[in-house]
């Protein structure tokens, strides 16, 4: 089956850092990714889509300078948090998929993003 | 609006039982209805789709799920449930290409 690579799984870092994410499909080419946000125990919110080779879509009340997304090759998406801050804390997860709406998405197993 | 509806928050049930975690829907045209499975940490796991035709599909690890147009719903069944079925289970529908919309998630309880 599809897999889908993310990394780090884990990163704490003070605030002020700035932390990027990267989301890897290893078997097949996503033109297409997605991020989402996950708060304890609740489900999964869409941030942005990324598309190969142009600018990410960004959710509603998501900023954009905030998390910048980069999709620069048929296999590789990254998520950078900048100056990251407390209440950026969270689990990020991202998810790719074939084309094709009936194509189930794979995930990632995700980030958590501890900011101290 | 497309909307996908998890009434339950937790579902508790004991081993060797049948289970049913719920979900209801609203999107316009045919729905694209997806079951994942989340474990303790990590990424969504993929279970099984309905698209087109038999109303029963079946899916991983023994799972089922029944759609059923003029309730809107495709509940997600097992006929024996195992305590290693106990996760955060969501429901997704895929409204068109590249977007897909997760219900708010039930997490299963599976006791000894």
């Amino acid at each position: 089956g599809a897999v889908v690579s993310q990394h780090p799984s884990w990163v704490i870092c003070k605030s002020g850092t700035s932390v990027k994410i990267e989301c890897r499909s290893l078997d097949f080419q996503a033109t297409t990714m997605f991020w989402y946000r996950q708060f304890p125990k609740q489900s999964l919110m869409l941030m942005a889509t990324s598309n190969e080779g142009s600018k990410a879509t960004y959710e509603q009340g998501v900023e954009k300078d905030k998390f910048l997304i980069n999709h620069a090759s048929l296999t590789l998406s990254t998520l950078t948090v900048t100056s990251a801050h407390p209440e950026d804390s969270s689990f990020y997860i991202c998810s790719a998929g074939r084309t094709g709406r009936d194509q189930p998405q794979h995930f990632g197993d995700g980030t958590r993003l501890s900011i101290l | 609006a497309q909307s996908v509806a998890q009434p339950e928050d937790q579902v508790n049930v004991a081993e060797g039982n049948p289970l049913t975690v719920k979900c209801t829907y609203s999107v316009s045209g045919n729905p694209y209805l997806f079951w994942y499975v989340q474990y303790p940490n990590r990424g969504l796991q993929f279970l099984l789709k309905y698209i087109t035709g038999d109303n029963l599909v079946k899916g991983s690890y023994g799972f089922e799920a029944e759609f059923n147009k003029s309730q809107t719903s495709f509940h997600l069944k097992k006929p024996s449930a195992l305590v290693s079925d106990s996760a955060l289970y969501f429901c997704a529908v895929s409204p068109r290409a590249s977007k897909i919309i997760f219900g708010s998630g039930t997490r299963l309880s599976i006791q000894p």
